[in-house]
């Protein structure tokens, strides 16, 4: 069974700071995405990440993934408080074509503070 | 385009009372999903259907059931509600399994 783990869950930090989320999954995948969420809203797709050694920037954001480590990472450079959401990761399941069932790790709660 | 429309955005049920959640999508897309969101947690897949009359079980189909008439629609049927599903439901397409759409949600309270 596929299981997807994000750390931290809740992640408190000032602005102009920098931080790392990560996101472990314990089956092969050569793909990943990221999704943020605002409180009360739907799901917004940030990146895709198509295979090992990928990496995908965009604003203060930077995703990238580790295939053969099975892990992903999202970093964010000098935190603004725009930024403030939950980050998911998903993660296919093995042998399907992509994105055919996603799961989903739980969420990391991200608050940036002035 | 509108995207992933859902209705209702809220509803609130007895238990034993049935609903169907509806969902559109104006993009061509031939893969549509519903998933469920409990507070605090992250979603899981309760149906999908990768085209017109194919449906499949997710991880948690219990209690539900869909159908897939045409490639624009993909309504969840929720039979004999029951406080556990309460829960915010999304529906979400994608072209062939990539980048997900997500409609804006339906907060489900049973009580």
């Amino acid at each position: 069974e596929l299981k997807v783990e994000q750390n931290p869950l809740f992640l408190s930090m000032q602005e102009g700071k920098n931080y790392t989320i990560y996101c472990n999954y314990s089956t092969t995948s050569d793909r990943l995405y990221w999704y943020r969420q605002d409180p009360g809203k739907s799901l917004e797709s940030l990146f895709v990440l198509l295979s090992n050694g990928a990496v995908k920037q965009g604003g203060r954001l930077m995703a990238s993934l580790d295939t053969k480590a099975r892990l992903s990472t999202l970093h964010i450079t000098a935190a603004v408080h725009d930024l403030s959401a939950t980050y998911f990761c998903a993660v296919p399941r093995a042998q399907e074509t992509s994105g055919s069932r996603l799961t989903f790790g739980e969420g990391t709660q991200l608050t940036v503070n002035p | 385009n509108a995207g992933v429309t859902q209705t209702p955005k809220f509803r609130i049920l007895k238990i034993g009372q049935s609903m169907t959640l509806q969902c559109t999508q104006d993009m061509n897309h031939n893969y549509m999903y519903w998933y469920r969101q409990d507070p605090g947690m992250g979603l899981k897949l309760i149906y999908y259907s990768v085209g017109a009359g194919i449906t499949d079980k997710g991880e948690v189909p219990n209690g539900y059931n869909v159908s897939r008439s045409t490639t624009e629609d993909f309504p969840l049927r929720l039979e004999l509600a029951a406080p556990s599903q309460t829960s915010v439901y999304f529906c979400a397409s994608s072209w062939r399994g990539e980048k997900l759409f997500f409609g804006s949600g339906t907060q489900l309270s049973v009580l």
